[in-house]
């Protein structure tokens, strides 16, 4: 069974810095793209990043770009996503996703982890 | 960036009944359209990519067409469980981005 679990999530000032993590287990993580989606309260959904199975490419949205970075251990079969310079916006529900070995939609997905960005 | 537009927002159906949700992109995708079911509290459920393949164990009530700009998702036979919020996404170009979701309750 596919088991994604999210952790890392919870409250920081505006301009700190988190790191959330996803476990993966039940499949070879090393053969799949991982993405993380974020959803504001109340909102919908929004993709966030992607990363491809060597961590070769990664993809971003632009209202993240050069404040969060993706990376994936394949070894520990974990993903992770390094937020800096946290804002307002940033405050969601925060999950990760196992897309597929070639399409980059997400097929299983974890139940989330939340972050709250406030002073 | 390619913008994602759903009709209708919301609706409202009975159980046994069909309903059609209809997706825009703004520019020609290809297939490269997915359907995501999300219920309230919980993380989304991937339903169709590539416009119309079910993702394994997605029961043959759903189903999904379309092409370039318009797409729909089908649900026939609608069921208490099938109540929820329905979004699509498109992947043919980055970034990805999703629909507002259509929300769909009990009549």
């Amino acid at each position: 069974e596919v088991q994604l679990v999210e952790s890392g999530g919870g409250l920081v000032q505006p301009g700190g810095s988190l790191r959330l993590s996803c476990a993966a287990s039940g499949f070879t993580f090393s053969s799949y793209w991982m993405s993380w989606v974020r959803q504001a309260p109340g909102k919908g959904l929004e993709w966030v990043a992607n990363i491809k199975q060597d961590g070769s490419e990664k993809n971003y949205v632009d209202s993240v770009k050069g404040r969060f970075t993706i990376s994936r251990d394949n070894a520990k079969n974990s993903l992770y996503l390094q937020m800096n310079s946290l804002r307002a916006e940033d405050t969601a529900v925060y999950y990760c996703a196992r897309d597929g070995r070639v399409v980059v939609v997400p097929a299983q997905w974890g139940k989330g982890t939340t972050v709250t960005v406030s002073s | 960036d390619i913008q994602m537009t759903q009709s209708p927002s919301s609706l409202s159906a009975s159980v046994g009944g069909r309903i059609t949700i209809t997706c825009r992109a703004s520019q020609g995708i290809r297939n490269s359209l997915a359907w995501f079911q999300q219920k309230p509290g919980k993380a989304p459920k991937s339903l169709i990519y590539a416009a119309s393949t079910l993702q394994s164990g997605v029961p043959s009530k759903f189903s999904g067409s379309g092409s370039g700009t318009d797409f729909t998702l089908t649900i026939s036979s609608l069921q208490p469980e099938d109540f929820a919020t329905y979004y699509c996404q498109q992947y043919n170009s980055y970034p990805i981005t999703f629909g507002p979701g259509t929300k769909v309750d009990i009549k």
